[in-house]
């Protein structure tokens, strides 16, 4: 049964610091992996999709990384920003079409 | 704005009461999805459709109904919940039901149960 992990659960940095938020899984037979941004009481925004094909994606401050081998993604954010407050969630499409979810890293940037 | 519009976005309901929660999506995409996010867990898939077509039931309780009449909606008809059934709703949208093929999410329903 695939698990989605992320750690940390909570992150508290004050702005411009660069942070990287890890993500791992257990089963490596994804098709792709996607980490999404969550606002209090809010739907998902996607920040990035990568193919399992692929190692990174880029989005203006946010890189993602992929090695499927190990079961492991990164988010990393430069120059954080206060608005980059958020939880961040990663997940994994198994096969079949199943997106399976970690349990986020609550980001706060303090100004 | 993702193509995934859902309605109502918050809603409070008695143990009694019979509601529906409505996903409509403007993607032209053959699957959907009903996924449940309770406070302090990740979120769950709850029901997938593909070509209207129920492809997946999560283990839900019968108290949770879904309906696609079409690709394009999709619809959560609600009767004697329990107060633990207080979450985020959250209805997705892909091209079709396979691995490949990216999720787009709506808003979200907030639902209260007293």
């Amino acid at each position: 049964k695939q698990e989605v992990t992320q750690i940390p659960a909570a992150l508290s940095v004050p702005e411009g610091e660069n942070l990287v938020l890890n993500c791992s899984f257990t089963d490596s037979a994804i098709y792709n992996l996607q980490w999404f941004r969550q606002d209090p009481g809010k739907g998902l925004t996607s920040l990035l999709l990568i193919q399992s094909s692929q190692r990174e994606q880029t989005s203006g401050r946010l890189n993602a990384s992929l090695d499927k081998s190990s079961g492991r993604s990164t988010l990393y954010i430069a120059a954080s920003q206060p608005g980059d407050s958020a939880t961040y969630l990663c997940a994994v499409y198994n096969q079949g079409g199943k997106l399976i979810f970690g349990q986020g890293t609550e980001l706060s940037v303090k100004p | 704005e993702t193509g995934v519009t859902q309605t109502p976005r918050h809603l409070v309901m008695g143990m009694t009461n019979k509601k529906s929660l409505k996903c409509e999506q403007h993607l032209g995409h053959n699957a959907m999805y009903w996924y449940k996010q309770s406070a302090k867990k990740p979120l769950e898939l709850m029901f997938v459709y593909n070509f209207k077509e129920q492809t997946e039931n999560n283990s839900v309780p019968s108290r949770f109904s879904p309906e696609c009449p079409n690709s394009s909606h999709l619809f959560l008809h609600l009767h004697t919940l329990q107060p633990e059934d207080s979450a985020l709703y959250l209805c997705a949208s892909s091209q079709a039901s396979g691995g490949y093929n990216e999720q787009f999410f709506g808003p979200g329903t907030r639902l209260t149960v007293l």
